[in-house]
């Protein structure tokens, strides 16, 4: 069975500092990866995903994920954070369990930015 | 087009009641996921549908079950009702039951069991 790590609960950085949320995974089939964002008092949506191909990925507001095989990793890195990525940002993993695909989340990290 | 919609968006049950939580997928979207958040962490699996047919099963008892009706809604329903069930219960959909597919989810069902 998949699961997923998140190994920092809380990630506090000033505004325009880098950042890095850690996301471990296992699964013994190949996997499908993605990083979900959930903005204050509003609903979970898709940051970005990696299926196949090349092993970086970006979204459109500058953050980038990589695909790590061997380390069996999909960190989530910003060059320099603004306020308005105070959110909560999970990392999740499908594979094909018996008689379908599930997504399986991980626990969570809070990104506090400070002015 | 609507996005995911749920209902009812906050219920409050006491402990041994039963519940039922619907779903209404975005149009075109086959697959219906729940998932159940407390405070707190993350979203944990229940269960997948794709054409109205189980597809996935979380680590869940019994008391939890759900269907899919042939216009792509779907429920979930839970009996007997605990105080560890108090979370908010989220929909997800989805093109069909692929892995690669994107969830989009609905704003929740908050449920609080006194």
């Amino acid at each position: 069975a998949q699961s997923v790590t998140q190994l920092d609960s809380q990630v506090p950085v000033f505004e325009e500092a880098p950042v890095e949320l850690r996301c471990n995974y296992s699964s013994s089939v190949s996997v499908y990866l993605f990083w979900y964002v959930q903005y204050p008092n509003q609903g979970l949506q898709l940051l970005l995903k990696y299926l196949s191909g090349s092993t970086l990925v970006k979204s459109i507001n500058g953050f980038e994920a990589e695909f790590n095989k061997s380390q069996t990793s999909f960190h989530l890195r910003k060059p320099s954070v603004h306020i308005s990525d105070t959110a909560e940002y999970f990392c999740a993993v499908s594979d094909q369990g018996t008689g379908g695909f599930k997504t399986i989340f991980g626990a969570g990290t809070r990104l506090f930015v400070k002015a | 087009d609507a996005g995911v919609t749920q209902s009812p968006t906050h219920l409050i049950k006491t402990r041994g009641q039963q519940v039922t939580l619907r779903c209404s997928p975005i149009s075109g979207h086959k697959s219906v996921s729940w998932y159940q958040q407390v405070l707190g962490q993350g979203p944990q699996f229940i269960f997948q549908y794709y054409e109205k047919e189980e597809r996935g099963r979380g680590n869940f008892p019994d008391r939890f079950s759900a269907r899919q009706f042939p216009n792509y809604s779907s429920e979930l329903n839970v009996n007997a009702l605990l105080l560890g069930d108090s979370a908010l219960y989220l929909c997800a959909s989805s093109r069909d039951g692929s892995g690669a597919n994107v969830l989009t989810f609905g704003a929740g069902s908050r449920l609080t069991v006194l």
